[in-house]
């Protein structure tokens, strides 16, 4: 069965560094999405794709965060400078297309010292 | 933010009881779903109920939806120690494009 696909799976850093994270979703999945979960809590949406645009990116903290999907495929979400404040898990997921079932990756884990 | 919140925070019962979580949320919906966590895990998606359905059952799973209460309940029946994770409803709010608010979620833990 298809899945989406997250790397790394963890990642330690410290406060001020820059951090990449990958996503590769389902094939043929036109609809990306990341997700921040902080411990204890349920996912909050930072960034919508549908194929390499930007749908909507209203919670994404813009001064740090970035989010690119530039072939409409794979897609990398990127902090600089990381703060303690963002240790937390981002959860990437895949739709068909807008208004059907998201698939969920494993997660990548962040702790930032 | 969060739209949803559930009830109760945490449950914890024995293998072969049936477990019922609630979700309330405040705004109109096009669906409401329920998703399990297992610890550090990604989200598996369990079920889906349009706003114009008030039942739906999958396997040991019934959700009921009340969108005049603007709540729902997911029950898990004859549950299994397989089924300890944390479940979160989230809603798919009208003209948001399918973009999801989960709630806080529920702990499950079931004891063999």
């Amino acid at each position: 069965e298809a899945e989406v696909a997250q790397s790394p799976r963890y990642k330690i850093t410290e406060k001020s560094q820059a951090v990449a994270f990958w996503c590769d979703p389902i094939s043929g999945h036109a609809t990306l999405y990341w997700y921040r979960q902080i411990l204890g809590q349920g996912p909050e949406l930072l960034v919508q794709f549908q194929d390499e645009s930007v749908v909507d990116d209203s919670q994404l903290p813009k001064d740090r965060f970035s989010a690119e999907r530039l072939k409409g495929v794979d897609s990398t979400l990127k902090i600089q400078p990381a703060e303690l404040g963002d240790s937390a898990m981002y959860l990437c997921a895949s739709s068909l297309a807008l208004e059907e079932t998201q698939y969920f990756g494993p997660g990548t884990r962040l702790l930032v010292l | 933010s969060q739209q949803g919140e559930e009830d109760p925070q945490a449950l914890s019962i024995q293998e072969g009881e049936n477990a019922t979580m609630n979700c309330s949320y405040k705004t109109s919906i096009n669906n409401l779903q329920w998703y399990r966590q297992n610890s550090g895990r990604g989200l598996v998606h369990l079920i889906l109920i349009r706003s114009n359905e008030r039942e739906k059952h999958s396997g040991r799973l019934r959700v009921t939806l009340d969108t005049s209460k603007k709540s729902s309940s997911l029950l898990i029946t004859a549950s299994r120690a397989a089924d300890t994770a944390s479940y979160f409803c989230a809603t798919d709010e009208n003209n948001a494009g399918n973009m999801l608010t989960f709630g806080g979620g529920t702990r499950l833990m079931v004891k063999p």
